[in-house]
């Protein structure tokens, strides 16, 4: 069975500092991965998406995320965060169309003024 | 354009009471999704339509009811509330089965 694993669940981090988010998952096939972001309070909004093509993915906000296969991992990464980036990220893979999207824990991002 | 929108936003009910959450999106999506989301455990899934006129369930069924209404609507039931079911829940659609999914603002429910 497919899992997602979010390694941290909180990390904090200055403001203008960079940051990482960590999101690794369990498959031996091709998946589909999802960053989703979610502000207090808020219901969850798409960060960015991996279905093929290049590995390097650029959302919205300046986030990116890189997708390595030989490691099954798709970490999600900022250069300079800002205070507006507190929220908390999840990470979701699927096989494809026909398989439901399984969904990590969450890392809460939490930046110190 | 409103997106997703859920009614009601909170809720409390005594044990045993039952409830329709409702969800309804404007996007002509074919999927609709309930979740619910408690602290740690990320997002769980309760139901799902795939399209207008089915219903599968997710990892977490039990004691809820969906029904696709049509395209636009997918309600969630409580026949019978239990504190178990204290949570916050959220629906979503897509366009494409388990493809980029689109969330309304979430029901924060309480069962006491």
């Amino acid at each position: 069975a497919q899992s997602v694993t979010q390694l941290d669940s909180q990390v904090p981090v200055f403001e203008e500092a960079p940051v990482e988010l960590r999101c690794n998952y369990s498959s031996s096939v091709s998946v589909y991965l999802f960053w989703y972001v979610q502000y207090p309070n808020q219901g969850l909004q798409l960060l960015l998406k991996y279905l093929s093509g290049s590995t390097l993915v650029k959302g919205i906000n300046g986030f990116e995320a890189e997708f390595n296969k030989s490691q099954t991992s798709f970490h999600l990464r900022k250069p300079s965060v800002h205070i507006s980036d507190t929220a908390e990220y999840f990470c979701a893979v699927t096989l494809d169309s026909n398989y439901q999207l399984i969904w990590g824990a969450g890392t809460k991002l939490i930046i110190k003024p | 354009n409103a997106g997703v929108t859920q009614t009601p936003k909170f809720q409390v009910l005594k044990t045993g009471q039952s409830m329709t959450l409702q969800c309804a999106q404007d996007m002509n999506h074919n999927s609709m999704y309930w979740y619910r989301q408690d602290p740690g455990m990320g997002l769980r899934l309760i139901y799902y339509s795939a399209s207008e006129g089915t219903t599968d369930k997710g990892e977490v069924p039990n004691g809820y009811n969906v029904s696709r209404l049509n395209k636009r609507e997918f309600s969630l039931r409580l026949e019978s509330a239990a504190p178990s079911q204290t949570s916050v829940y959220f629906c979503a659609s897509s366009e494409v089965q388990w493809n980029e999914q689109f969330f309304g603002p979430g029901t924060r429910l309480t069962v006491l």
